[in-house]
């Protein structure tokens, strides 16, 4: 079945670092790849997504790149803000009209000042 | 445009007791999902239904959960009787179905406490 694999967290990281969070997935077919984000005491937000193999979505300054030969789909910032600090989830959803979403389990962030 | 509206935000109960969840997607969203996010671990779909008919219904524990998705808009997740580990965020979320890029957008959440 399809599968998602977030790096583990908690990822701590100082104002104006550099962040990566790892993800990598397992699925048949050619899935759309999403990143959620979920802010304290929030629900989910859609931060952005790919739908095919080389796409980049982007957003707020983060990015990530569909690598279907990786099978990953990496989450980037440049500068990270301490509003930044949330829980991101790396997400897939299988092709067609009943797609679902299957979740990683989350990677928290903390940035610091 | 309106997103996903879910109530109550907040729900404490004692284990044995029910409760209800109750959720209105997106106008014209034809897929409501429910989604179960325990403390820690990313969220889990317990129940996918296409307009009032159910699709994947198959993480749902039947014994303890139902739902329903009346005339295919509003939707109800009832728990009885709750049980200590039903403690979690239950998300509702929705899809248009077609011509999205199969984007999901979510409500944010009830959230419950089994005492």
């Amino acid at each position: 079945g399809d599968s998602v694999t977030q790096m583990e967290g908690p990822v701590t990281l100082s104002e104006e670092a550099f962040l990566t969070i790892n993800c990598t997935y397992t699925a048949t077919g050619y899935p759309s790849l999403f990143w959620y984000v979920q802010y304290p005491g929030e629900g989910l937000q859609l931060l952005l997504k790919a739908t095919k193999a080389d796409d980049k979505g982007s957003n707020k300054g983060f990015e990530a790149t569909y690598r279907k030969e990786t099978t990953s789909f990496h989450l980037e910032k440049g500068s990270v803000q301490v509003s930044d600090s949330a829980v991101y989830f790396c997400a897939l959803s299988s092709t067609g009209t009943a797609s679902k979403l299957t979740f990683g389990t989350g990677t928290r962030l903390q940035v610091t000042l | 445009e309106a997103g996903v509206a879910q109530s109550p935000r907040y729900k404490i109960i004692e284990k044995r007791q029910s409760v209800a969840f109750w959720c209105n997607p997106i106008s014209g969203h034809a897929t409501l999902y429910w989604y179960q996010q325990i403390l820690g671990q990313g969220p889990k779909l317990l129940i996918q239904f296409q307009n009032n008919g159910v699709v994947d219904d198959s993480q749902l524990p039947k014994d303890r959960f139902s739902a329903e998705r009346l005339k295919g808009v509003d939707s109800t997740l009832k728990i009885q009787p709750a049980k200590l580990e039903d403690s979690a965020v239950y998300l509702c979320a929705s899809n248009l179905g077609q011509g999205d890029g199969n984007t999901i957008y979510f409500g944010e959440g009830s959230w419950l406490t089994v005492v």
